[in-house]
């Protein structure tokens, strides 16, 4: 069975700073997608970033840019020039085609001021 | 327009009470999802549809029963719940369920529920 790990259920980083989150998966497929929500205090969920295993480019969204490595099962977000709407928790998931979504138990980001 | 809309946005309710969610969405989407999330934990699925019709549901208990009238409605009745189903109930929807390709998923801003 697929399991996505955060072990990182906190992290703090100074406004401005660079903060990277961690994220480890496990599975035997070889075609899958990882993604990155934000889940902002009482604000809906919303997608951040995603990547197709088949892609050996890491993704890229503004400040959001991830390192996956595939033969490692690891997929981190790094989020830079933090900013103080970054405050949320966030969630790794995994997918595969049209299997439901797997998600890790979340890093709550803390932004200081 | 990407919105998720879901009422009401609280609902406090007695374990012999009969209530129901709903979650609406107008981007032509033709998946819809419900989730449940316990405060601190990632989002639980609990039932998919597809094209107005159950796709899947996770093994959840008769108390909670889907309903989806139409492409763009999605409505979740409640009938004797317990105490621990409190939680946030998310509403999400997608293109398609998708098939070698996954389609992302809309999250509407949740329902939160207390059984009291």
């Amino acid at each position: 069975a697929q399991t996505v790990t955060q072990s990182q259920p906190e992290m703090s980083v100074q406004e401005a700073e660079t903060v990277t989150l961690s994220c480890t998966y496990d599975t035997s497929e070889s075609d899958y997608y990882l993604f990155w929500y934000k889940q902002p205090p009482s604000r809906q969920m919303i997608l951040v970033i995603r990547q197709e295993a088949y892609k050996q480019q890491n993704a890229t969204e503004n400040r959001f840019s991830v390192n996956f490595q595939k033969a490692a099962k690891s997929f981190s977000l790094k989020i830079s020039d933090s900013q103080l709407g970054d405050a949320a928790m966030y969630f790794c998931a995994y997918r595969r085609g049209d299997d439901k979504i797997i998600f890790g138990k979340g890093t709550r980001l803390h932004i200081l001021p | 327009d990407t919105e998720v809309t879901q009422t009401p946005k609280h609902l406090v309710m007695g374990m012999t009470n009969k209530k129901s969610l709903k979650c609406e969405q107008h981007m032509g989407h033709r998946a819809m999802y419900w989730y449940k999330q316990k405060a601190k934990k990632p989002p639980e699925l609990m039932f998919v549809y597809s094209y107005e019709k159950l796709s899947i549901n996770e093994s959840v208990p008769s108390r909670f029963s889907p309903e989806c009238p139409n492409s763009s409605l999605l409505n979740l009745h409640l009938h004797a719940l317990q105490p621990e189903d409190s939680a946030l109930y998310l509403c999400a929807s997608s293109q398609d369920l998708g098939g070698t390709f996954s389609y992302e998923q809309y999250f509407g801003p949740g329902t939160r529920l207390t059984v009291t």
